[in-house]
């Protein structure tokens, strides 16, 4: 079974402070996700990676930037956390060809107070 | 603007009937469609994928896609109580193999009474 892991469930910071949100995948997939879930605005997504080292913007990368040094581990980080990027954080991976589907890690629900 | 829309629901069944999810998507150049369940607190769960047109059946789950119409739908025959979550469309509407990332509709609310 693939397994994507998120290295927190809950996490609590205060306004202004850098975050860091990691993800790491265990299947070798070429793929990796960062998505936000807010309550009617759905699933969103923040930035992707296809390969070590790069990475490209989705839909809503305003606050936020990345790291990928390894293939397994794709990092996302709130340079200075704002109360409006409180929200449910999910990472994911997949394969770099056709219909392969995305994996989800359990999720990291982040609040910024 | 690259869309996929959903009826939010609730979607009310009951148990033992078929639940009929629909979902239409903006970007007719989209190749692979992707049908996620997602109980409440959880994270999403892939239940089958489609990307030729026609139908596509896994145990109780009948995807059924239609290029032509952009639409996507997603059948649950013999409804179960344990079949309650939201139900999530997701749509590849860049180059083919999810390499951008998938777009999700925001979700059917599926209510299945015993």
């Amino acid at each position: 079974d693939v397994k994507v892991t998120q290295s927190s469930r809950y996490l609590v910071k205060r306004t202004g402070e850098k975050v860091f949100l990691e993800c790491v995948q265990d299947m070798d997939h070429e793929n990796m996700f960062w998505y936000r879930q807010d309550p009617g605005l759905g699933l969103r997504l923040i930035y992707f990676s296809y390969d070590v080292k790069m990475k490209e913007k989705g839909d809503i990368p305003e606050g936020y930037s990345v790291s990928r040094e390894k293939k397994e581990r794709f990092s996302l980080i709130l340079e200075s956390a704002s109360t409006n990027q409180t929200s449910m954080y999910l990472c994911a991976s997949s394969y770099l060809k056709l219909d392969s589907p995305l994996h989800f890690g359990n999720g990291t629900r982040l609040t910024v107070t | 603007q690259k869309e996929v829309e959903q009826n939010s629901g609730p979607l009310s069944v009951p148990e033992g009937a078929i639940a009929s999810l629909n979902c239409t998507y903006s970007d007719r150049g989209s190749q692979s469609f992707f049908w996620y369940r997602q109980y409440s607190g959880k994270s999403p769960e892939l239940i089958m994928f489609i990307y030729s047109n026609g139908d596509k059946e896994d145990g109780r789950f009948t995807a059924q896609l239609n290029k032509a119409s952009q639409y996507v739908s997603l059948l649950i025959r013999d409804s179960q109580p344990s079949d309650s979550a939201t139900y999530l469309c997701a749509v590849d509407m860049y180059s083919g193999g999810g390499a951008d990332g998938l777009t999700f509709g925001k979700g059917t609310h599926l209510i299945i009474q015993p």
